[in-house]
């Protein structure tokens, strides 16, 4: 069965660097999703993309966040300035169609600390 | 206004037995529902969904309920194993994005 792949599995980066979490959604699809969870919260939407743009964004997704697909395959999470706060578990995701009748699926994650 | 899921924090079920983990939700105005298992370490694995216009659906070995009447939704595990040990959440699927909520632990006793 065809699955999002995340890289690296864990980042450990210093404060106020920047980090870049690379993502391989599944080959068909056409809407890609970053989510984070903090450990032991909930899983929390950041950003959607479609068509080479941000369709929705959430509050955390700030300034310091920015999205790319820079290529036919990969969809990346920059986080320009890392703070301590961004210490996280960060999903990608992707869905054939979008909207309220195709599941999303989810990679594995990778996990972000910051010293 | 958003849709969360209201969950019992943990279930625990001896091997062999049916589970039942349970959802609330708020938002009338929701119509696309989903579960996700969540193990360890792993990252949110699409169980089943449900449209608003249906209210069972089945899966292999697990069953979703909705009733809307109630704003309720129930996932079902027939026969549960150590395998279906993890967190399960439901979810609700916006226009852009999944709303997760905290989730039931389900702990499977040997």
């Amino acid at each position: 069965e065809p699955e999002v792949t995340q890289t690296p599995s864990h980042q450990v980066t210093q404060m106020g660097q920047e980090v870049i979490l690379r993502c391989v959604p599944i080959s068909n699809h056409l809407y890609f999703y970053w989510y984070r969870q903090i450990l032991g919260q909930k899983v929390e939407f950041l950003v959607s993309f479609y068509n080479n743009e941000i369709s929705e964004k959430s509050e955390i997704f700030d300034d310091q966040f920015s999205v790319e697909r820079p290529d036919g395959s990969n969809f990346t999470l920059k986080i320009r300035s890392t703070k301590l706060e961004d210490s996280a578990m960060y999903f990608c995701a992707s869905s054939y169609l979008q909207g309220s009748n195709q599941p999303q699926h989810f990679g594995d994650g990778t996990r972000l600390s910051i010293l | 206004g958003e849709s969360v899921g209201l969950h019992l924090p943990t279930l625990s079920v001896q091997e062999g037995d049916n589970s039942i983990i349970n959802c609330a939700y708020s938002n009338s105005a929701s119509d696309y529902f989903i579960w996700y298992k969540q193990e360890s370490g792993k990252g949110p694995q699409f169980i089943i969904d449900i449209r608003s216009n249906m209210d069972k659906r089945q899966g292999q070995r697990v069953t979703v309920l909705l009733n809307k009447t109630v704003k309720h939704l129930s996932l079902q595990i027939a026969a549960t194993q150590p395998g279906d040990s993890a967190v399960y959440f439901c979810s609700f699927g916006g226009y852009q994005k999944v709303t997760f909520g905290t989730g039931t632990k389900l702990q499977v006793i040997p």
